[in-house]
């Protein structure tokens, strides 16, 4: 079965840039999704279709898909984008996703 | 507003069952795909089920298949989980959730979630 792979953790300092990634077999040649997901609440898509934003949802959220790696990109990280962040792809009529990553903004 | 809202939560002992129901609103639930995603406590996201627009295509993952039915009822914009011989690795938040897909193109996101019923299997 397909898999996706995420660091478990990344740590970014206020107003820097974070980066996520997503990695899976020839993940590039399909499209890839990403969630933000704060302690007690639900899921939240914030990037879909690789690159797009829905609405509401901030510009400094960005993400890009190439090769074996997604990555999802936050600009200026603020305080309230620390949570967890998860990538999903669908694959042979399967929803995967991966194990996310706790992003910790200190 | 579009919202969805499960219910049917519960505890259940090992090898019982359950049925969650997911109601939704604000939206023409019959065009879309549906899906109920789980979260263990203190683990990532696990997807179920999908269910297409008309229930023609049903698909689950692999650890709940035979066990599991997913369904609809686009008359009262509901979505539905039957859950069978229940597990204590069953026990998660079951959230629903809207789906976005296209025939012929490599996608499927969720963009409209529900805030989750809880399901604990335990004796």
């Amino acid at each position: 079965s397909y898999e996706l792979t995420q660091p478990p953790s990344v740590s970014v300092s206020p107003g820097q840039t974070a980066s996520i990634t997503c990695s899976g077999d020839k993940l590039g040649d399909k499209y890839a999704c990403w969630y933000q997901q704060k302690p007690g609440q639900s899921p939240v898509l914030v990037v879909y279709q690789d690159s797009k934003r829905p609405s509401g949802i901030p510009e400094r959220f960005s993400g890009s898909n190439s090769g074996n790696k997604a990555t999802l990109t936050i600009s200026g990280t603020q305080a309230m984008d620390e949570a967890d962040y998860f990538c999903q792809a669908w694959d042979s009529n399967s929803v995967v996703f991966g194990g996310g990553t706790k992003l910790t903004v200190l | 507003d579009v919202q969805l809202v499960e219910s049917g939560g519960g505890l259940v002992q090992p090898g019982g069952s359950l049925r969650l129901s997911c109601a939704a609103s604000g939206f023409t639930f019959s065009s879309y795909w549906m899906s109920w995603v789980r979260q263990a406590p203190g683990k990532g996201l696990e997807w179920v089920a999908n269910i297409k627009q008309d229930g023609s295509e049903k698909y689950y993952v692999d650890s709940v298949k035979g066990r599991f039915t997913i369904s609809r009822d686009n008359a009262k914009n509901s979505l539905y989980l039957q859950m069978n011989s229940l597990r204590a690795e069953d026990t998660a938040v079951y959230y629903c959730a809207r789906g976005n897909y296209q025939q012929g193109y490599y996608y499927y996101y969720m963009d409209v979630w529900g805030k989750g019923t809880t399901v604990t299997v335990s004796s």
